[in-house]
């Protein structure tokens, strides 16, 4: 069965400031894994995803996530906040048929 | 086009009354099928999945069920909505890239 575990529930920034969200998964084969960024009363988005090959994935809205093996990690970057950003955001784990989703971190920038 | 549709937005219901909610996708031939529960400060939480038409996977004991009367169609029911039924109900459709989402059904049991 794969998890997946978010590091904090709410992360506040400042405009322009790095935006650090943290995601540990578990799975015993070989998982997608995806970031969504939700705004309120909307459906998921996806920002990112990662499934085989480069480690280092880039996504829209100036978002980024690394894959780690060795740390069982994926954690969303974007080097400069804005107030756009403000939103939640889902890491996933995809195994076989099943989208299985995190807690959630919702962000908060500060002008 | 590809696309997936969910409705209806907005629902309240009062305690004891029915539910149906349904998804619909365009474009596609078997599509992988997927509910999901969003509760007030909660993440989201996999209700059912559905990879084929009569074939339904329930990942949690609850008063709700679903049935895929037709390959693009997956519907979300209950007989009695409870009021822990509340929340953000999402459909949502497998594809070979990934998962795409419904703008879901905000239901509110009163």
């Amino acid at each position: 069965a794969q998890s997946v575990t978010q590091l904090g529930s709410h992360v506040s920034v400042s405009e322009g400031a790095l935006v650090l969200l943290r995601c540990n998964y578990s799975s015993s084969v070989p998982p997608y894994l995806f970031w969504y960024v939700q705004y309120p009363n909307q459906g998921l988005q996806l920002l990112l995803k990662y499934t085989t090959g480069a480690t280092l994935v880039k996504g829209i809205n100036g978002f980024e996530a690394e894959f780690k093996k060795s740390e069982t990690s994926f954690h969303l970057t974007k080097p400069s906040a804005h107030m756009s950003d403000a939103a939640e955001y889902f890491c996933a784990v995809s195994v076989e048929y099943k989208l299985s989703f995190g807690a959630g971190t919702t962000v908060t920038v500060r002008a | 086009s590809q696309t997936i549709h969910q409705w209806p937005a907005t629902l309240v219901q009062p305690v004891g009354s029915p539910l149906s909610l349904e998804c619909t996708v365009e474009g596609t031939s078997n599509p992988n099928l997927y509910w999901y529960r969003q509760a007030a400060g909660r993440g989201l939480q996999l209700l059912f999945y559905s990879v084929g038409i009569g074939q339904i996977s329930s990942e949690v004991p609850q008063n709700l069920s679903a049935s895929r009367p037709q390959d693009r169609q997956f519907i979300l029911s209950s007989k009695k909505l409870l009021l822990s039924d509340s929340g953000f109900y999402l459909c949502a459709w497998r594809r070979s890239w990934g998962y795409t989402f419904g703008s879901g059904t905000r239901l509110t049991v009163v």
